[in-house]
C-alpha cells in the first residue's frame, strides 16, 4: 500500500524491558512525526524528523525514550525500562515537508501495554 | 492555556442530519493551519480537512466544511447528511508557524450517528 506502515500492530511487554517500534513513512516524505495517544486522549507530539536535519526531540518524556531515522525513510522509536505508563498507543505520521500548511498522514499506530 | 479546545466530550446526532463539532483555537502566531482527523474504533487517524490562518474561504470537503471564524478563533467541523459510518472521535488540531513541526491536538469529540 502507499499509507504510512507501522509495526508491531501490537505489543505486549514486561516492565523494565525494552520495546522497538517500527514506522515506514509514505514514499517521498521528508517529515516523519511520532506522537503517542494514551487511553481516552488526545495525541502527543514526541519527535520529528525532517530531511537531514537534527531531529526535533522537545516532546520526549524522558531519557528512556529516543528515535532514529534512516535518510528519509524508516524510522524506530525506542523505549527502554518500560513502565507501566508507557502503555499508549503509538502512531507515526509523515508528510511531504514541514510547512505549516502540510497534511500529515498517520499509520494504524502500535498498540503498546507494558504489564 | 490549552491551545486547542473541544468543549463536546461526545454528541449524538441521527443519521441524515447535519452536525457542529466544536474547535477554539489559541495562538499569537499569525500564520497557522487548522485540521480535522477522525478516528474511528480501528484507531487509524483519518485527515478530513484543512484550513489555513489566510485562506479568505472556508475549507470544503465533501460533505465536510470547516466554519473558521477567525476573530473568534473558532474552527467547527460540520458534517452535513451524516451517515452511521461517521460515528467515530474527531480531533481538531493546529500547526503554528513557530513550531511548524508539530500538531497540537484536541482531547476530541465522540460522535455517535443513530438510525
Amino acid at each position: 500500500g502507499a499509507g504510512v506502515s507501522q509495526s508491531p500492530s501490537n505489543k505486549v511487554t514486561e516492565k523494565g524491558k525494552d520495546v522497538e517500534l517500527r514506522c515506514d513513512p509514505i514514499s517521498g516524505h521528508t517529515a516523519l512525526y511520532w506522537y503517542r495517544q494514551r487511553l481516552g486522549q488526545g495525541l502527543e507530539f514526541l519527535i520529528y524528523f525532517q530531511g537531514n536535519s537534527a531531529p526535533d526531540k522537545s516532546g520526549l518524556p524522558s531519557d528512556r525514550f529516543s528515535a532514529e531515522r534512516t535518510g528519509e525513510s524508516v524510522s524506530t522509536l525506542t523505549i527502554q525500562r518500560t513502565q507501566q505508563e508507557d502503555s499508549a498507543v503509538y502512531l507515526c505520521a509523515s508528510s511531504l515537508d514541514s510547512t505549516s500548511g502540510e497534511t500529515q498522514y498517520f499509520g494504524p499506530g502500535t498498540r503498546l501495554l507494558v504489564l | 492555556a490549552q491551545k486547542i479546545t473541544q468543549t463536546q466530550p461526545g454528541m449524538f446526532v441521527q443519521e441524515k442530519e447535519a452536525v457542529t463539532l466544536d474547535c477554539t483555537y489559541d495562538t499569537s502566531d499569525p500564520s497557522y493551519g487548522l485540521f480535522w482527523y477522525k478516528q474511528p474504533s480501528s484507531g487509524e487517524m483519518i485527515f478530513l480537512i484543512y484550513q489555513g490562518s489566510y485562506d479568505q474561504q472556508n475549507a470544503t470537503e465533501g460533505r465536510y466544511s470547516l466554519n473558521f471564524q477567525k476573530a473568534r478563533k473558532s474552527a467547527n467541523l460540520v458534517i452535513s447528511a451524516s451517515q452511521l459510518g461517521d460515528s467515530a472521535m474527531y480531533f481538531c488540531a493546529m500547526r503554528e508557524k513557530s513550531g511548524y513541526s508539530t500538531l497540537t491536538f484536541g482531547k476530541g469529540t465522540m460522535l455517535l450517528v443513530s438510525p
